[in-house]
């Protein structure tokens, strides 16, 4: 299986800020890489796929970069509605794995 | 829009095998070339994938959960199923459906749309 490392765990932050979550592979998968963003009591949902490609209806303000093994999500001004927990997913091969989740809170 | 929405018990005592449907709304479950996937989360935890299967019957599954999963499809119900034998304590978790969907002609494809997913616990 295809192991990633997301960092960081917990990401303190303000209404404003831009940041950015990381997702490292164990090994090479292309550009085979989905963002998910996951509030409390809620199912995932999808914000991007193919490491860059915004899912339809997804604010501009997120955005995903990298390929091989090297990959960002960035939200570039944080709105309110951001604070949640976000997962990366590679479905480069199976099993399909995901990172251990980003929790982005309130500084 | 589609929709999906799980059901099944609740509550499994350990041992036995949970079972849990998936009704697909809003479109049929064999139109576009889709997959259906289950996925489950711990409480508290991160996301684990367990399978997936095609309307032809077809099927991808994760080789830790390999030897206790079935996932099979009822077209004429639009409805995929999970069933997981030989459950214990480690099984407890939400449970979600979801619809696997390619993007573009590379032949790879994610899960776009989500249940609300559903709570299963292992106890007696």
């Amino acid at each position: 299986a295809i192991w990633m490392t997301q960092s960081p765990s917990l990401l303190s932050a303000s209404t404003g800020d831009r940041v950015t979550i990381s997702c490292r592979m164990s090994q090479g998968i292309s550009s085979y890489l989905a963002w998910y963003q996951q509030k409390p009591g809620k199912a995932p949902e999808l914000l991007i796929y193919a490491a860059s490609t915004l899912q339809s209806g997804v604010p501009s303000r997120f955005s995903g970069s990298g390929s091989g093994t090297d990959f960002t999500l960035t939200i570039s001004c944080l709105q309110s509605e951001d604070f949640a927990t976000y997962y990366c997913q590679q479905y480069y091969s199976f099993p399909r794995t995901f990172g251990q989740g980003t929790k982005v809170e309130i500084k | 829009q589609v929709q999906l929405q799980e059901s099944g018990p609740g509550l499994v005592k350990p041992s036995q095998t949970l079972s849990l449907t998936c009704t697909v709304s809003g479109g049929s479950i064999s139109s576009g070339s889709y997959y259906w996937s289950w996925i489950r989360q711990p409480a508290g935890k991160g996301l684990e994938w367990i399978g997936r299967i095609y309307t032809s019957g077809s099927t991808n599954y994760n080789p830790s959960l390999k030897s206790r999963v079935t996932i099979s499809v009822d077209t004429s119900k639009n409805q995929f199923s999970l069933k997981l034998s030989s459950v214990t304590a480690a099984d407890t978790a939400v449970y979600y459906c979801a619809r696997d969907i390619r993007f573009g002609s590379s032949g790879y494809s994610t899960e776009d749309y989500w249940g609300q997913g559903t709570l299963v616990t292992v106890s007696s």
